[in-house]
C-alpha cells in the first residue's frame, strides 16, 4: 500500500449507471488528483484539487464529477457513461514543501473501469 | 503541447544491462520527476530533479537534466527482471502549480 486507497479496484458498469470511485489518503498531503490513463495514451489530468479547492478541470465531460469532502478524501462521481470512459482511473496527492514547491505524487493502485 | 515525450518507446535489454531512457519537454519546469509503474498498477514516484539541479542518484537510479536542451535522461544500472516496467518521466512547469503532466512512458523489459 502506497498511502493512497482507491475503491473499488474492479468496476464494470453499464451506460445508465450511476457509481462513485473513492480515493482516501492520510499522509497530510494538500492536493489531490485524478487521472485516466488509456491504452496507448499518456495519463490525462481530469482535476486538481489543493486544500480542498477545485483548481483544475481539465475540460473534463460532465458525466464525471469530482467531490472534494476533506483533505484526505476525494471522490469521482460517475453518470451515464460511455464505452471510450473505460479505462484505469488514477488518484493521486502530493504535499507542498515550505519553499512553495510541490513534492512528487503518491498514486493509489488505481480502478480498472469498464463501461458496457 | 504534451509534455515529457520519452524515447524510446520500448527497450528491451539483459539482466545486469544498462538502460538509458530520455525525455524531452517544451515550457519551463521547476522540476522533473521519473515514476514507475507495473502492468496495470499505480504509479511510483523515484526521483524528483530540480531545475536548478544537473545529476541526482538514488540507488541503482541516475538522473540527469539539461535545461538548455529542455530533456532528461534516467539511467539505470546493473538491470534486473524485476525493473521491468513503465517508466515515465513528468514535469511540473513553472505556471502550473502543483499540476504534473506526463509523457506517453518507455516500456522496459528487463530479459533474466
Amino acid at each position: 500500500e502506497t498511502g493512497v486507497t482507491q475503491t473499488p479496484r474492479h468496476l464494470v458498469m453499464g451506460m445508465t449507471n450511476k457509481k462513485s470511485l473513492k480515493c482516501e489518503q492520510h499522509l497530510g498531503h494538500n492536493a489531490m488528483y485524478w487521472y485516466k490513463q488509456s491504452a496507448k495514451k499518456p495519463l490525462e489530468l481530469m482535476f486538481v484539487y489543493n486544500f480542498k479547492e477545485q483548481t483544475e478541470n481539465n475540460s473534463v465531460p460532465s458525466r464525471f464529477s469530482p467531490e472534494c469532502p476533506n483533505s484526505s478524501h476525494l471522490f469521482l462521481h460517475l453518470h451515464t457513461l460511455q464505452p471510450e470512459d473505460s479505462a484505469l482511473y488514477l488518484c493521486a496527492s502530493s504535499l507542498k514543501e515550505s519553499t512553495g514547491d510541490w513534492y512528487g505524487y503518491t498514486f493509489g493502485s488505481g480502478t480498472r473501469l469498464t463501461v458496457v | 503541447s504534451q509534455q515529457g515525450e520519452e524515447d524510446p518507446q520500448a527497450l528491451s535489454i539483459q539482466e545486469g544491462e544498462n538502460a538509458t531512457m530520455n525525455c524531452s519537454y517544451k515550457t519551463s519546469i521547476n522540476n522533473l520527476q521519473w515514476y514507475r509503474q507495473n502492468s496495470g498498477r499505480g504509479l511510483v514516484h523515484l526521483i524528483l530533479i530540480r531545475s536548478n539541479e544537473r545529476e541526482k542518484h538514488s540507488g541503482r537510479l541516475r538522473v540527469t537534466l539539461d535545461t538548455s536542451k529542455k530533456s532528461s535522461s534516467l539511467l539505470i544500472t546493473a538491470s534486473r527482471a524485476a525493473d521491468t516496467a513503465s517508466y515515465f518521466c513528468a514535469t511540473a512547469p513553472k505556471t502550473s502549480g502543483s499540476r504534473l503532466t506526463f509523457g506517453e512512458g518507455t516500456q522496459l523489459t528487463v530479459n533474466p
